[in-house]
């Protein structure tokens, strides 16, 4: 079974800084690392799909960087604001997808 | 979610009495997955879809049946409840290949009593 590792669980940033969390997943037979963002009573929406190592993505004050080679991923929040208050899922794919348990960020005002 | 819907949205049951959760999905995609999601195990897959009549187990499917026998609807069967499927159920479509992620229903709340 694979194993899908983030890290960590969770997590309370004061509004305004930044904040970065880690998704540990195997390095061999890698297809695609996906993240997520879950709001509480809401599906999780995708937010980034990454399929080369030394792939950087961003979307406004969220980004993420990918490493297959040694089989992580980190997402990366700058400036957070109160929306920013999520569970976020990093989630390994080979021929289906595996989620890791999430990391649930806090945003405190 | 727009293209993909699930029912019910909530639903309770008793234990030992068969239960079927729906997808429904207007995207034509091929690939369609059944999730359960509880505290400190995040989403746990159950059973994915392939193709009409194509599916195949994920990491929790005991206990669980599934059917596909058109594109767009994929069912999860519980064949007889029990408590330890009390559970919020999501769905989700995907494109093999693609790099979009994929889309979740809006999930099924499910208590078994």
């Amino acid at each position: 079974i694979l194993n899908v590792e983030q890290s960590p669980q969770s997590l309370h940033v004061q509004e305004g800084d930044s904040t970065n969390f880690t998704c540990s997943f195997p390095s061999s037979n890698f297809y695609a690392l996906h993240w997520y963002r879950w709001e509480t009573a809401k599906s999780p929406e995708a937010l980034f799909v990454m399929t080369l190592n030394g792939d950087e993505k961003k979307k406004g004050r969220i980004s993420a960087t990918l490493n297959t080679k040694e089989g992580y991923s980190y997402l990366y929040i700058k400036g957070s604001q109160p929306e920013d208050s999520a569970t976020y899922l990093c989630a390994f794919r080979d021929d289906k997808i595996i989620f890791g348990k999430g990391t649930r960020l806090h945003i405190l005002p | 979610d727009a293209g993909i819907t699930q029912s019910p949205r909530h639903k309770v049951t008793e234990t030992g009495t068969p239960v079927t959760l729906r997808c429904h999905q207007t995207e034509n995609h091929r690939y369609m997955y059944w999730y359960r999601q509880d505290p400190g195990h995040g989403l746990r897959l159950i059973h994915y879809s392939y193709g009409v009549k194509d599916t195949d187990k994920g990491e929790v499917s005991d206990g669980y049946s599934v059917s596909r026998s058109k594109t767009e609807d994929f069912l999860l069967t519980l064949e007889s409840a029990t408590s330890s499927q009390t559970s919020v159920y999501f769905c989700a479509i995907g494109v093999q290949g693609a790099l979009s992620g994929y889309t979740f229903g809006s999930g099924t709340r499910l208590t078994v009593v």
